[in-house]
Formats: structure tokens, sequence, C-alpha cells
């Protein structure tokens, strides 16, 4: 069973410091993996997608990297600003034929200014 | 403007009562996704449909049922039989039921208990 794993689980900095959130999933195979970002109360919002082919993606201040043989991904922000507070969940596409996402719990991230 | 809608924002259930959350895109994409969200916890995945008049069992599927009658709208009802229904629904769709595809996401419906 797919397990996603995200470390920290929260991360308080201030304005115009870069940044890692961490993401550990326990299964090797999976089909690609995603970025989203979830504001209070709100829906999620896609930032990156990297197709298990792939090493990194990157969308202006946000780049995301795969290394699919240890289980880990890293979203990289720079720069960062208190529009960026928000909560960040990984997700992982798996399970063979019967392929879905798996979540983790997400970082909740809050830049001060 | 194309997207994904769902109401009520706020739901409020009483003991023993069935109630129904909407979920309507103008995507038109042909899979769609129920999850639920609690606090401090990922999403997990209740209904999804790859195509209209189809639906499957996702991992936490008791106490629900869905229906897919026609392609925009993808309904969920929490019956009685949840015992635990407080929770963050939402609701996604993908162009299709495909290794790429991203998932989009809903505003989401917040249900709480009476």
């Amino acid at each position: 069973k797919q397990e996603v794993t995200q470390i920290p689980a929260a991360l308080s900095v201030p304005e115009g410091e870069n940044l890692v959130l961490n993401c550990s999933f326990t299964d090797s195979a999976i089909y690609n993996l995603q970025w989203f970002r979830q504001d209070p109360g709100k829906g999620l919002t896609s930032l990156l997608l990297i197709q298990s082919s792939q090493r990194e993606q990157t969308s202006g201040r946000l780049n995301a990297s795969l290394d699919k043989s240890s289980g880990r991904s890293t979203l990289y922000i720079a720069a960062s600003q208190p529009g960026d507070s928000a909560t960040y969940l990984c997700a992982v596409k798996s399970g063979g034929s019967n392929y879905k996402l798996t979540f983790g719990k997400g970082t909740l991230l809050t830049v001060n200014p | 403007d194309g997207g994904i809608t769902q109401s009520p924002k706020y739901l409020f259930r009483k003991e023993g009562q069935n109630v129904t959350l909407s979920c309507e895109q103008n995507l038109n994409h042909d899979a769609m996704y129920w999850y639920r969200q609690d606090p401090g916890q990922g999403l997990r995945l209740i209904y999804y449909s790859q195509i209209v008049n189809d639906f499957q069992k996702g991992d936490i599927a008791e106490g629900y049922s869905v229906s897919r009658e026609k392609k925009e709208s993808f309904p969920l009802t929490v019956t009685s039989a949840q015992k635990n229904p407080t929770a963050f629904y939402l609701c996604a769709s993908s162009m299709s039921w495909g290794l790429q595809e991203t998932q989009y996401f809903g505003p989401g419906t917040r249900l709480l208990v009476l």
C-alpha cells in the first residue's frame, strides 16, 4: 500500500527566504507526482506535475524535483512571499491498473512579512 | 468561466438524515472524483467515475453513494450509515481517466453534524 509522508508538518519563515518542502513515498512504482496548494477552507490548486520519467519541473519561483528510486520529491520555493502562505500537498499516482492519487498530509507554510 | 462548482459551501446534517452534496463541472471532463479531508489528514478517495453512467468505490465508500447520470454532474449522498460524516468534501475532475491527467478541484463543502 502506497504511503506518502510530508516533512515538516509546519514551517514558518521570514519573507524573502528560499525554502524546501519534502515529500517521500514508500512504493517507487509511481506514474507521476503532483504538488498542490490549498488555502484555508478552499479547494486544491495544482502547482506542478512531474511524470515518472522526469527529474524536475519548474514554474516561476517553484521548482519540484523527483528521485523515484529513493522515493523522494522536493518543492523548492525561491524568494518566498506572504502570499505563498498556504498548505502544500504532495500526491503520487500509482497502483497498477487501478491507479489513483495518494496524498500526504501536507506542510502548512507561513511566510512572515 | 470553466470550472468546478460545489454546493452548498456549508451543510448541516441531523442524526439519521441523508444529505446530498452537489458537484458540477463545465470543463467537458470525463472523469470525476469525490474526496474526504479531515483535519491534519491527507485526502481520501470516496468514489470515482471514469465516464458517465459508471462509477467505482474508492478507499472509504461505506456510508456514501453517488450517481453519474450526466457528464457534468456527480452528486454525493452521505447516508445515515456514515457514522462520522463531519469533514471537508472535495470534488475533482480530469479530462479522462488517464495516467497523465491532472485533477482539478472544486472549492469544497464542509459538512457538520447537528
